[in-house]
């Protein structure tokens, strides 16, 4: 494997359900993000970690939790989403937080649909 | 106010030739880097190309190249010689400085680009 892997790359749940989206990096990165792509709507920053500790929230919504066992890998935990929560999750990382050039790469992304 | 603004929605070119991608970015920061990004159909965002606010070329990278005019704060992707597997999306982003707040990475709206046959 190489570069961002992400899955599933699609998902159906419901809204009682609990799921959970897997990316892994395999560039050496120490940065991970996750962030939520809506219709018509810029791209939208939830989460940063940076070697292993999170940096940044951007005021998501607890029914999403994050993980990053270590820099290699990054979780969003789902639960009790909504409708609205319908997108595509993107996961980028980069070689660390920080600095006008560092440049952010991106997995394939996990369509995700709450019935 | 947007930080990062594409006026165009959508734009078709024909195959092999040339086309200008437009993106203009608001920001009081004298130290940022400007992305540009392709989005297949797939979902994947593909990074393209990478402009600092201080360097003095344009970026090349193969048949992509940023047309920065800095003080215009505009900085347009230019594809030459399109060709199919071009069409996408294009999105224009835009990271400041860490003194200018977050490491954010801010992104426009996006061009979806058609290429004819």
């Amino acid at each position: 494997e190489t570069g961002v892997t992400q899955t599933p790359r699609h998902l159906v749940m419901g809204m009682t359900n609990k799921k959970s989206l897997k990316c892994e990096q395999h560039l050496g990165h120490n940065a991970m993000y996750w962030y939520k792509q809506s219709a018509k709507k810029p791209l939208e920053l939830m989460f940063v970690y940076n070697f292993k500790e999170q940096t940044e929230n951007n005021s998501v919504p607890s029914r999403f939790s994050p993980e990053c066992p270590n820099s290699s890998h990054l979780f969003l935990h789902l639960h009790t989403l909504q409708p609205e929560d319908s997108a595509l999750y993107l996961c980028a990382s980069s070689q660390f937080v920080g600095g006008t050039t560092d440049t952010q790469y991106f997995g394939p992304g996990t369509r995700l649909t709450v019935l | 106010a947007q930080k990062i603004t594409q006026t165009q929605p959508g734009m078709f070119v024909q195959e092999k030739e040339a086309v200008t991608l437009d993106c203009t970015y608001d920001t009081s920061d004298p130290s940022y880097g400007l992305f540009w990004y392709k989005q297949p159909s797939s979902g994947e965002m593909i990074f393209l190309i990478y402009q600092g606010s201080y360097d003095q070329q344009n970026a090349t990278e193969g048949r992509y190249s940023l047309n920065f005019q800095k003080a215009r704060k505009s900085a347009n992707l230019v594809i030459s010689a399109s060709q199919l597997g071009d069409s996408a999306m294009y999105f224009c982003a835009m990271r400041e400085s860490p003194g200018a707040g977050s490491y954010q990475l801010t992104f426009g709206k996006g061009t979806k680009l058609s290429v004819i046959p």
